[in-house]
């Protein structure tokens, strides 16, 4: 099956530091999804992103699906963006709504 | 508009036992996933329900089962608990844009 690959797999900053996590996959896929899962276990959505760039506020995100990886990329990180942040990808024909297949996650921590 | 929603919020179970998950997708979501995160890893892919029907099935065993209602919400059964069962179990329902979880079920199987 498609191999995901993030890294780092830790990651320590202070407050107001950039960042950029990374996602590598093995093969073509259909969709690719960002998640952050908080201390709770609540899996929050961050991007839908099989392709291109997307921002939201201080996060963004860049897919080169034909170099098949994912940045991920923190602005101005605050204690809040603590947590772990997953890439997670979807593969097959006509459409989407098939399984996602997850990396390992990065463990980030912001300290004060 | 709702998200998803799953119940009980934790569980402790003991060897043997069987347990049942309960999971409500978004609003206007027809397909449920199911997940398995074991602490420390990525969540793994248990199965899916489309149509009252299942759809796809990752590596597990038959142990695991599964059933969706006509209103579109799920079930996961897990028979003859094991220790290694001990996990957080999160529930997905689909959309155009991708899938959305629930805040998971906390299983202890002691």
């Amino acid at each position: 099956g498609i191999q995901v690959e993030q890294s780092p797999p830790d990651l320590i900053l202070q407050e107001g530091a950039n960042s950029t996590l990374r996602c590598n996959f093995s093969d073509s896929v259909n969709n690719l999804q960002w998640f952050h899962q908080n201390p709770w276990g609540q899996l929050i959505n961050l991007f839908y992103i099989p392709s291109g760039t997307k921002q939201n506020g201080r996060l963004s995100a860049t897919t080169v699906a034909t170099e098949r990886y994912s940045l991920l990329y923190i602005s101005s990180s605050q204690t809040t963006d603590s947590g772990v942040y997953f890439c997670a990808v979807e593969q097959g024909s006509g459409g989407s709504n098939y399984k996602l297949t997850f990396g390992k996650g990065t463990l980030l921590t912001v300290n004060p | 508009d709702a998200g998803v929603t799953q119940s009980p919020t934790h569980l402790i179970k003991t060897r043997g036992q069987q347990v049942t998950l309960r999971c409500s997708p978004k609003s206007g979501h027809d397909t449920v996933s199911w997940y398995q995160q074991a602490l420390g890893q990525g969540p793994q892919f248990i199965f899916q329900y489309y149509e009252e029907e299942e759809r796809q099935r990752g590596n597990f065993p038959d142990r695991f089962s599964g059933h969706q209602f006509p209103n579109y919400s799920s079930e996961l059964n897990v028979n003859a608990l094991l220790l290694g069962d001990s996990a957080l179990y999160l529930c997905a329902s689909s959309s155009f844009v991708g899938q959305f979880f629930g805040p998971g079920t906390r299983l202890t199987v002691l």
